[in-house]
């Protein structure tokens, strides 16, 4: 079965510096692989997905990017956080289908 | 367009009593998956329960369990004999054929209280 391996669990970054959240799967080939923000007690919010490598579409403008440098990593990136990048990033994957996701264990990060 | 609602945001209920969550979803489509997923508290997201949309049988697994009205487009969860470690955030989520990626419903926070 799959497995997301996603990193750092906690962030604390100051207003205007970079970001680079990663996430890496192991034990499936040619994933689709997503990004969702979640504010506390709300639901997921997709902000990327991926059904290739080098391939990434977007569902909300904002001041993130993704990029899927290999086939099982999906890395979320900010050249300057804002305040309201504050929340709970995570990372998920599933096989081609009608299949369920299998999510990481996801990203505190707040911007001070 | 595709849509899952889930129209209790909180429900509390005791120890050791059944609950359903409601979710009611929107498509055009035929051939689907409906899913459960759980939040506790640590925001770990685990599938808890799924439903094919040609199998008219629902779906168990241990004390949980579906009610699906695919005319209705409705797919409750059942929690029978609740436990204080069921206490999260209940998702209801959606794929269709012609997608990649699943829609979601606002979530249920549920308590079980002692």
């Amino acid at each position: 079965s799959q497995t997301i391996h996603q990193w750092p669990a906690t962030l604390v970054q100051p207003v205007g510096s970079p970001l680079s959240l990663e996430c890496t799967v192991e034990g499936t080939s040619n994933p689709n692989l997503y990004w969702y923000r979640q504010a506390a007690g709300r639901g997921l919010q997709l902000l990327f997905y991926s059904v290739g490598i080098g391939q990434i579409s977007s569902e909300v403008p904002q001041n993130l990017s993704a990029s899927r440098p290999q086939d099982r990593q999906f890395i979320l990136s900010s050249k300057k956080l804002l305040l309201s990048d504050s929340g709970f990033y995570l990372c998920a994957c599933k096989t081609g289908g009608n299949t369920e996701a299998f999510f990481g264990q996801g990203t505190r990060l707040t911007v001070v | 367009a595709q849509t899952v609602t889930q129209s209790q945001p909180e429900m509390s209920v005791q120890e050791a009593e059944t609950v359903t969550l409601s979710c009611t979803y929107d498509t055009s489509e035929n051939n689907y998956y409906l899913f459960w997923y759980k939040q506790p508290p640590s925001r770990q997201m685990i599938l808890v329960i799924r439903q094919e949309a040609y199998k008219q049988q629902n779906a168990t697994e241990n004390r949980f369990s579906v009610n699906f009205q695919k005319a209705a487009k409705s797919f409750s969860l059942k929690i029978s004999d609740s436990q204080l470690g069921d206490t999260a955030m209940y998702f209801c989520a959606f794929i269709g054929d012609s997608n990649y990626q699943l829609i979601w419903g606002a979530g249920t926070k549920l308590i079980i209280k002692p």
